[in-house]
Order: structure tokens, then C-alpha cells, then sequence
């Protein structure tokens, strides 16, 4: 499967807390997004990183990425109960010869206890 | 602008029934992408077009699916004859520039009993 694994599949923490996702993927890639599932909604693009970046910051927002490890990790700072959602990495990649397809990993659930 | 426009939201239909879910993509959006999302599979890419072309259907489970863009304003997955197993729920998505950030509808629920 192309499809990118995320880890942990469930995460469940307290409000002011830190939570960290991570994504491994599996081909050389243009570059790697991270979106949001609130339940029954759609997905929401929250940030995107080149292959040639290591880190990038969005408000509470940081992604690192290792193209070296096919690697890369969201944190969540100070988390709020609305952060409850499913997180997904998607990677923009070489699959089978075509390109500008985004391939979607298997997500992680965040609930942040209030 | 209105966003990426689904419908229908929900649909029930009986095993055997055709199926056609409509996209309505953000004005301006080149690409326009068809995805599927169960609990077992999470999300899989079906088909992706680029200025109204086909550009990879692998991902198209078998020849019940169809997916036609006849303009720039509207697509459809068709599903024909359905089967318990296509329950699940279809996103369209579309963006401006390949590999950029995705714009995703609100989902077709589809349930065949």
C-alpha cells in the first residue's frame, strides 16, 4: 500500500498539554500536509511542508520533517478541547509514475480532556 | 466563494441501485480529486483530474465506478450497480496548483443496504 502510517492511532490528553503525531510515508515526496477531521466533517489543510524545509511553525502549530527517515511530526502545543479531532499526514509524492496526488496516512485521534 | 459543494450529504439505497454523486470544485481549481473514506481502508484516492482530464484512476476500485468531468464546474462518481461494500463516505477535494493544499467538501454518506 502507498499509504503513510500514522502513530499513535489514539492519543488522549489534558487541555494545556502538548500532543505530538508522527507520519512515516514511503517514497521520495515534493512535500508532506497535515490536515484536520473534525467528526462527520470534512478534512481541513492546516499545514504544509517542502522536502527541502526541516521545520515550519503555524500558531501552535509545528511540523518538522526527516526525508531521510521518510518522516514527520506534528505538535500541538497547549491544547484546547477543541483540538478534538482526527489528524492526517498527506504526502504529495512519486506513485507509480504520476504525481500531484495526495496519498493520505492512516490518521490519528486527539481528544483533549477539558 | 461557497467552498467545495457535495451532494447528496446522504444517501440510502438498496444493493443493485445506480449511484451518482455530485462535486461542485472552487472556482479557479484545476484539480479536482475523488476520495473514499471507511473505518477498515481510511482514506483512499480514487481519481484525480486536471483541467477536466482523468489523470489517474488506479485507485478506482473495479468498473462499478465511473467519475466524469464534463466542466470545469461539476463532476460525478457514479456507482453502477452498488453493493453493500461501496458503504462509505466520498470526498470531493479540489485545489488550484498540483500538490497543493487540498479543499475538501463536506462528504457523501452513502449506506447500500
Amino acid at each position: 500500500s502507498q499509504q503513510g502510517e500514522e502513530d499513535p492511532q489514539a492519543l488522549s490528553i489534558q487541555e494545556g498539554e502538548n500532543a505530538t503525531m508522527n507520519c512515516s510515508y514511503k517514497t521520495s515526496i515534493n512535500n508532506l500536509q497535515w490536515y484536520r477531521q473534525n467528526s462527520g466533517r470534512g478534512l481541513v489543510h492546516l499545514i504544509l511542508i517542502r522536502s527541502n524545509e526541516r521545520e515550519k511553525h503555524s500558531g501552535r502549530l509545528r511540523v518538522t520533517l526527516d526525508t531521510s527517515k521518510k518522516s514527520s511530526s506534528l505538535l500541538i502545543t497547549a491544547s484546547r478541547a477543541a483540538d478534538t479531532a482526527s489528524y492526517f499526514c498527506a504526502t504529495d509524492g512519486f506513485y507509480g509514475g504520476a504525481t500531484n496526488k495526495l496519498i493520505f496516512g492512516t490518521g490519528t485521534l486527539l481528544a483533549v480532556q477539558p | 466563494d461557497a467552498g467545495v459543494i457535495q451532494s447528496p450529504r446522504h444517501e440510502v439505497t438498496e444493493m443493485g441501485q445506480e449511484v451518482t454523486l455530485r462535486c461542485k470544485p472552487i472556482s479557479g481549481h484545476d484539480y479536482l480529486f475523488w476520495y473514499r473514506q471507511t473505518m477498515m481502508r481510511g482514506l483512499e484516492l480514487l481519481i484525480y483530474f486536471n483541467n477536466n482530464v482523468p489523470i489517474d484512476d488506479s485507485g478506482m476500485p473495479e468498473d462499478r465506478f465511473s467519475a466524469k468531468m464534463p466542466n470545469a464546474s461539476f463532476s460525478t462518481l457514479k456507482i453502477q450497480p452498488s453493493e453493500p461494500r461501496d458503504s462509505a463516505v466520498y470526498f470531493c477535494a479540489s485545489t488550484p496548483r498540483g500538490g497543493g493544499e487540498l479543499f475538501f467538501g463536506e462528504g457523501s454518506r452513502l449506506t447500500v443496504l
